[in-house]
Order: structure tokens, then sequence, then C-alpha cells
């Protein structure tokens, strides 16, 4: 199974420049999170999805925008991107209400690296 | 939200055990108490997760206190694949989980 997938891994862009990081998920699962993790910091969370068409804010959702297309796909967009969200992104996703605790645990993607100049 | 409280870092030699503690003062009644680990470079990955009682699986043991203000997880051989940064997370209601900035384990050779 390919669990969370995330793309793009790596990114560039420059001051102002918009673009979307997609992320999609195979187990079935019905919540799915954005994360950031700055250098040497824990991870923040951006927006999370209850269910396919619900969104909410975490943390950090500022500057941030996110669509949550069908069950399988989250992304995330940054309209106008700005240095200070040179980031590592994570998606996760888990079941929620879950049949069992164990079924709630999170599933993390490996992670897109962004930079903005 | 529920915070947790842990050590920046640590050290362990490797193939002797590791407790990783936690401190959860403000933990409430239906809070699962969740522990994950980042390896270097990857996404975080979990590790074990409880309520009450102490839980074992094959990665490694969480006891927790009985009054649950506390947690302490458990490897029980370090292993230098086990050098990551550990999370002690509480999954609150709502489904959102707040990580802290976790424990960095460094496994001595």
């Amino acid at each position: 199974n390919a669990g969370v997938t995330q793309t793009p891994k790596f990114q560039v862009l420059k001051t102002g420049q918009s673009m979307t990081l997609q992320c999609a998920q195979d187990m079935n699962h019905n919540s799915m999170y954005w994360y950031r993790q700055d250098p040497g910091m824990g991870l923040r969370l951006i927006y999370y999805s209850a269910s396919e068409g619900t969104t909410d804010k975490g943390e950090v959702p500022n500057g941030y925008n996110v669509s949550r297309l069908n069950k399988r796909e989250f992304s995330l967009r940054l309209e106008s991107a700005a240095p200070s969200q040179t980031s590592v992104y994570f998606c996760a996703s888990n079941f929620f209400p879950a049949e069992s605790s164990g079924a709630n645990v999170l599933t993390f993607g490996a992670g897109s690296r962004l930079t903005v100049l | 939200d529920a915070k947790t409280t842990q050590p920046n870092s640590m050290e362990s030699n490797e193939e002797e055990p590791v407790h990783l503690p936690c401190n959860h003062s403000t933990i409430s009644g239906t809070d699962y108490i969740h522990w994950y680990r980042q390896l270097p470079s990857q996404g975080p990955e979990y590790v074990i997760h409880g309520l009450t009682s102490n839980v074992n699986n094959r990665m490694a043991s969480l006891a927790i206190a009985e009054d649950r203000k506390s947690s302490t997880l458990i490897l029980h051989r370090a292993t230098l694949r086990d050098a990551a940064v550990y999370y002690c997370i509480l999954r609150a209601t709502g489904n959102q989980f707040y990580f802290g900035t976790g424990t960095s384990l460094t496994v001595i050779p």
C-alpha cells in the first residue's frame, strides 16, 4: 500500500508566487491534516479536514487555503508565498471516529520541502 | 488544549533500555496518550498509544501513571535505528493532534 503520498517532494518559489501541495491517501481514511515543521521545531497543525466536505483551521492557518477535493485528496495552497513559509510540510490521515482507538492513529506522508526565496 | 512536556534531548547506550518521560498534568479523562517518532528526514510514525493501562507492542512499552498525569515510553533495547525525535501527544476531543518539540534521542554505539 502507498499510504499517504505527497507531491511535490521539493519546491523552490519566489516571494509572491503561488503553488499547491497535493496529498492523497489510499487507506479509506475520513480525516486528513496538514502540518508544517520548521527547522529544530515540532509539527504545527495548519488545517485539518474531519471528513469530505469539511475543513477547519489549526494552530497556524494564516497564508494558507485548503481543499478537500474528495475522500482521498486534501490539497494545501499558498496564494502568495512568503519567506516565512519556508518549511517542510507533512500531510497525515486517520479514521475518526474510529471503531477502535488503534484505528485513530495518524499515518504521515514523507513530506514536501518548500523554500521561498 | 491539553499540553505535554518532554525533555529536549536524551542519550542512551546501544542495547540498553531507554525510558522517555512525558508530563501531561492537564490531561482529561477521555484523552488518549499517543507516542510518535520521527527518524531523520522522514515523516513521523506511530509508536504506541494508551488510555489508562500500560501497553506493549513490538516497538515499545507505554507505562501510564495511575493519575494519568505522566507517562513513560520504554524502548527495551535501544538500537542505532531508534535514534529519532520522540513526540508525546494527547489525542483530545475533535481528533486534533498537537505536537510539541519532542525529545531527541541519541543512541551511542
